[in-house]
């Protein structure tokens, strides 16, 4: 069984530019999420996609912003790149919603803006 | 809103010893689940184990265990006959049983560095 497969695994972008990050959750699973992890904020939530819905979203800007499609892929992108930016960006899917069983996690896509 | 603290960033252990990880919650929820997660150079996140807050009963995975004190607020991991490849980040994560408190967000520690010694 595949697990969260998350593309690319590297990137480097330059400030200004904009980026879009693919995650592909496990077959049969229908709830991804997305988070950011750096060095200095730790982990911190991004987005949650539901059967294409946008359930939440953490506290960043509007230039992040996601999308799930019907085959339960899920796309995040972010504009307007700042240094700050820089991070590893981990998609998790789940069977369910709730993700009571706990979510799988890909191994991330470290951007690197420059 | 949640916090998760971990107190101990970084933490070293000897081959086949234990070793105990330490986390502390805060919420005002009396339903909601916690996890321990690792991350090894790899970087993808494994789920070690998971705990529900309404069951007494600590979890436990083979080797890993939690002493979990609802009271308290403290959820612990224990890593028995530590292994090589146990070397990792640990993270702890809170999980709130409820969907209109934030949707299913998890939220995370800042995470224990652990070292194994051979």
């Amino acid at each position: 069984k595949a697990g969260v497969t998350q593309t690319p695994r590297y990137l480097i972008k330059t400030r200004g530019q904009q980026v879009t990050l693919s995650c592909s959750p496990i077959s049969g699973h229908r709830s991804v999420s997305w988070y950011q992890q750096t060095p200095g904020q730790g982990l911190q939530f991004l987005f949650e996609y539901f059967s294409e819905t946008q359930r939440n979203k953490g506290n960043f800007p509007g230039r992040f912003s996601g999308r799930q499609f019907s085959n339960s892929r899920s796309e995040m992108n972010v504009s307007t790149l700042e240094l700050g930016d820089s991070a590893l960006y981990l998609c998790a899917s789940s069977l369910e919603v709730t993700g009571d069983y706990g979510y799988t996690f890909g191994s991330g896509t470290r951007l690197t803006v420059v | 809103a949640q916090t998760v603290t971990q107190s101990q960033p970084e933490m070293s252990v000897q081959e086949a010893e234990t070793v105990t990880l330490s986390c502390t919650y805060d919420t005002s929820e009396s339903d909601y689940y916690l996890f321990w997660y690792k991350q090894p150079p790899s970087r993808q996140m494994i789920l070690v184990i998971r705990q529900e807050a309404y069951k007494q009963q600590n979890a436990t995975e083979n080797r890993f265990s939690v002493n979990f004190q609802k009271a308290a607020k403290s959820f612990s991991l224990k890593i028995s006959d530590s292994q090589l490849g146990d070397a990792a980040m640990y993270f702890c994560a809170y999980r709130s049983a409820y969907s209109g408190a934030g949707s299913y967000q998890l939220t995370f520690g800042k995470g224990t560095k652990l070292s194994v010694i051979p």
